[in-house]
């Protein structure tokens, strides 16, 4: 069975670029989560999707930051424009029901 | 705010050698508790969780942890640690009752394991 896979698995933009950073969930988990983790520190809480619906986003930093997940299948999430303080991994994660989360590997983005 | 502190940031330690990382959480209320781990290049893992019942949870690799309420800590440990046992280790948090979603994770430890 396939894990959660997201891609690019590192992105190196300037300052004031686009990066959209995609997560493909594991087949069948209605709960697809971002979590981001920045220099060494904790891993941070984003937003929580059920299906395609967003049900908690208290973690988005701001209004730089949009997370999509259109059809309830996979999810990008979009920094636009792009900060030095954006730099860090962002983590995407899945589950169903009651069940654990499995994350994925991770997309390092560096911000220059 | 809910916080979770993982006391090493750094360890190092000889196989063989007993393990045990540090972890208090900030929160008055029910909790789930959780201890993740990530090898060199891989993924986060489930390494093991308490939600409810015995204090003293068994996770997968030889690892087990202790719920202590009245010290708000969930410490992990491991008798006898393994070159493979060399990774990075988060403990998390989660107090909304029933499930994982919103998981609060401290800092990370970094464990190296010498043979």
């Amino acid at each position: 069975e396939a894990g959660v896979t997201q891609f690019p698995s590192h992105s190196v933009i300037e300052k004031g670029q686009t990066v959209t950073l995609r997560c493909d969930p594991i087949s069948g988990h209605d709960n697809l989560y971002w979590y981001r983790r920045v220099m060494g520190k904790e891993i941070k809480f984003l937003l929580h999707f059920v299906k395609e619906s967003k049900q908690d986003e208290s973690g988005m930093p701001n209004n730089r930051f949009l997370a999509e997940r259109t059809g309830g299948t996979y999810s990008t999430l979009k920094v636009q424009p792009a900060e030095l303080e954006d730099s860090g991994v962002y983590f995407c994660a899945s589950s169903q029901g009651p069940g654990p989360p499995f994350f994925g590997e991770g997309s390092r983005l560096t911000v220059l | 705010a809910q916080s979770v502190s993982q006391h090493n940031h750094h360890v190092i330690l000889s196989e063989a050698a007993s393990l045990e990382l540090g972890c208090n959480y900030s929160y008055g209320g029910t909790v789930n508790l959780f201890w993740y781990v990530q090898y060199p290049g891989q993924h986060l893992q489930l390494l093991l969780k308490y939600f409810s019942g015995d204090p003293l949870v068994k996770g997968i690799k030889g690892f087990e942890a202790e719920f202590i309420k009245s010290k708000f800590s969930f410490n992990l440990r491991k008798p006898s640690v393994q070159w493979s046992d060399t990774a990075e280790y988060f403990c998390a948090v989660n107090a909304i009752s029933g499930g994982y979603n919103k998981l609060i994770f401290g800092a990370g430890t970094r464990l190296a394991v010498h043979p």
